[in-house]
């Protein structure tokens, strides 16, 4: 069964501090993976998206890395600031026959950056 | 502004109404998608289309329904047959095919029934 899995649930970190997300997937099989911000009541947007081929892509103070081999990505997160305080999610595509690449969602992590 | 539209923010519905929640994007897509996001949940499909006046059932499709005459919209028809309506609900395009290719979301519209 295809599955994306993401820890913490929930996280509070002070302003200016690091932080590291947690995604493991169980997608088969695999075409990419993105993280998305979702502020409350918004749509996600992207933050970054990785190929196969790809174990680090950087975007501003966030870093994203994938482990394909053993299916786990992680979202860093740098110098945080109070904007930062939403739900990031991990989103597995699969590929599938005929161009569709279907999307399967983690639970997402929720931060609160607080000052 | 290039970009994916979703209307109304937020909609109230009485018990044994169908609602239709709009969704319009102009950025050529041909791929469009409906999603639904629980608190604690991951977004679940609902219905997605890859082509003008056509489309597919995605995981939750039950109580659903979507059109899809024009490129840039499909709306989404929430019916009586839903049991549990209330949710946030998101529509999404993106082009079809390749590894690399990227979905982009609308605002979301929050349906609560009363």
């Amino acid at each position: 069964k295809n599955q994306v899995e993401q820890s913490p649930q929930s996280l509070i970190i002070l302003e200016g501090k690091n932080c590291t997300l947690q995604c493991n997937y169980t997608v088969s099989p695999f075409s990419n993976l993105r993280w998305y911000k979702q502020d409350t009541g918004r749509g996600p947007v992207s933050l970054t998206i990785m190929t196969f081929s790809e174990n680090t892509k950087s975007n501003g103070r966030y870093t994203a890395t994938l482990d394909a081999d053993t299916k786990q990505s992680s979202l860093h997160i740098t110098a945080s600031q109070l904007s930062d305080s939403a739900s990031y999610i991990c989103v597995v595509s699969a590929n599938r026959f005929g161009g569709y690449n279907k999307l399967i969602f983690g639970a997402g992590t929720r931060l609160a950056v607080h000052p | 502004d290039g970009g994916i539209t979703q209307s109304p923010k937020y909609l109230f519905r009485k018990e044994g109404q169908n609602v239709t929640l709009s969704c319009e994007q102009n950025l050529n897509h041909d791929a469009m998608y409906w999603y639904r996001q629980d608190p604690g949940q991951g977004l679940r499909l609902i219905y997605y289309s890859q082509i003008v006046n056509d489309f597919q059932k995605g995981d939750i499709a039950e109580g659903y329904s979507v059109s899809r005459e024009k490129k840039e919209s499909f709306p989404l028809t929430v019916t009586s047959a839903q049991k549990n309506p209330t949710a946030f609900y998101l529509c999404a395009s993106s082009m079809v095919g390749g590894a690399g290719t990227e979905a982009f979301f609308g605002q979301g519209t929050r349906l609560t029934v009363v």
